[in-house]
């Protein structure tokens, strides 16, 4: 399983654009790169899911280098109601596809 | 569509009880999955399944059982309640074509609060 290391918290205004990255070095070909968003008492939801290159919806952007060894979750202009724990996950069939959860990133967002 | 089901929300245990978390779903997903979170830390996977009559330990096994009778259900079982155990339990789905294929995002429940004392 592709382990992943991500900063333990982050802090940020209102209206700025957070950027959170994830380094994935052991990534294997097949492996997808995912993040999830937990608030408090619920279960993590998922935020968006890429391959390589850059995936974007109406929550967030992702970008992946061509050695796919890293990625960068992108939200823009954040709100208070972004405060959250942000999960990266590298999911495949390496390992049986066992969707391994790391400690996460506290993102705080002050206004 | 409901999604996950997770029913009890909250449960306290005496030490040396026993329990079963239920946990459904109705979106015809062939993976299901437990987790536990103890406070203020990540998620743990306990079981995993890839469908019915198929399970498979997690990262966190010791103390737990699993079946998986049916797509829809994914039960998890407590047999002897140790304070260790004390965490909220998620339960989660998701899709997958199979190995070296796409594997959808999981769906979590929202919880059960577990409190062994």
């Amino acid at each position: 399983l592709a382990k992943t290391t991500q900063p333990i918290s982050m802090d940020s205004y209102e209206g700025q654009e957070v950027n959170i990255t994830c380094s994935h070095n052991n990534i294997a070909t097949n492996d997808y790169i995912t993040w999830y968003q937990q608030f408090p008492s619920q279960g993590p939801r998922f935020i968006i899911q890429g391959y390589k290159t850059k995936v974007t919806n109406e929550v967030a952007s992702l970008f992946i280098p061509a050695d796919r060894k890293s990625s960068t979750l992108s939200l823009p202009r954040v709100s208070l109601s972004d405060t959250a724990v942000y999960y990266c996950l590298v999911v495949g069939n390496t390992g049986g596809f066992k969707t391994i959860f790391g400690a996460g990133t506290r993102l705080f967002v002050k206004a | 569509n409901a999604g996950v089901t997770q029913t009890p929300k909250f449960r306290i245990l005496k030490i040396g009880q026993s329990m079963t978390l239920q946990c459904t779903q109705d979106m015809n997903h062939n993976y299901m999955y437990w987790y536990r979170q103890d406070p203020g830390m990540g998620l743990k996977l306990i079981y995993y399944s890839v469908g019915a009559g198929i399970t498979d330990k997690g990262e966190v096994p010791n103390g737990y059982n699993v079946s998986r009778s049916t797509t829809e259900d994914f039960p998890l079982r407590l047999e002897l309640a140790a304070p260790s155990q004390t965490s909220v339990y998620f339960c989660a789905s998701s899709y997958s074509m199979g190995a070296s294929m796409y594997n959808s995002p999981l769906h979590f429940g929202n919880g059960t609060r577990l409190t062994v004392t």
